[in-house]
């Protein structure tokens, strides 16, 4: 279920340690970010999500980090285990002319070394 | 596993062919959207129903079609089918008819020959 066609940039991260993965994004009209973790043969799954007044938000070991002055969207691992690795990416949903738009980021490959 | 099913898990048809997927949303849920994954591409925002009506619609080609039925699961409609067409479709539910927190189901890939 993974973007493996694409070229996706890869993070390799020692379990234990921090990963950050970047995205960023284009319309600046986007007023809600999401996170998604897709796991070889799966679908995306939820990971966190920001609304555009926050700046950051923090889950169960991750954190997401808003900076709207240079639209860039970030996402932390705290101590990342195997079970992390997978590929991430960002959607933006911008809504205008009174609907909503998807638009999604091509990934990151996140894999965690023992 | 998120609650969203999906059938068929695989499909393979010939090009000028028609398929219909199927999408049962997680209990409660009154939106469904659908998405296409290609190789080459990424993930593709398809359409989104709430409450049986269109709400939101994206990159979807006229030869593709859904609908939502009043028991909430959805269709996708794929006709005239391309070699291009072969790819991974999605279908994510959530509550509300705004976007937050999609829950996506497991995938149909579909393989054009």
């Amino acid at each position: 279920g993974e973007s493996v066609g694409l070229h996706l940039p890869t993070l390799s991260v020692q379990e234990g340690d921090n990963s950050i993965i970047n995205c960023a994004y284009s319309n600046s009209a986007s007023d809600y970010f999401i996170w998604y973790k897709q796991e070889s043969g799966k679908g995306p799954q939820f990971i966190i999500d920001i609304r555009s007044n926050m700046d950051k938000r923090q889950g169960q070991r991750v954190t997401v980090l808003l900076n709207k002055t240079v639209k860039h969207l970030s996402l932390q691992i705290a101590a990342t285990q195997p079970g992390d690795s997978a590929v991430y990416f960002c959607a933006e949903i911008p809504f205008t002319s009174g609907t909503y738009k998807y638009i999604f980021g091509t990934g990151t490959r996140l894999k965690v070394l023992a | 596993d998120s609650g969203v099913t999906q059938t068929p898990k695989h499909l393979i048809t010939a090009t000028g062919q028609r398929v219909t997927l199927r999408c049962s949303p997680r209990s409660g849920d009154l939106s469904v959207y659908w998405y296409q994954q290609s190789l080459d591409q990424g993930l593709q925002f398809l359409i989104q129903y709430y409450n049986g009506e269109e709400r939101a619609k994206g990159n979807i080609l006229e030869r593709f079609s859904a609908q939502q039925f009043p028991d909430l699961h959805s269709e996708l409609n794929l006709s005239s089918l391309e070699l291009g067409d072969s790819a991974l479709y999605f279908c994510a539910s959530s509550e509300s008819r705004a976007p937050y927190e999609q829950y996506f189901g497991p995938g149909t890939r579909l393989t054009v020959t």
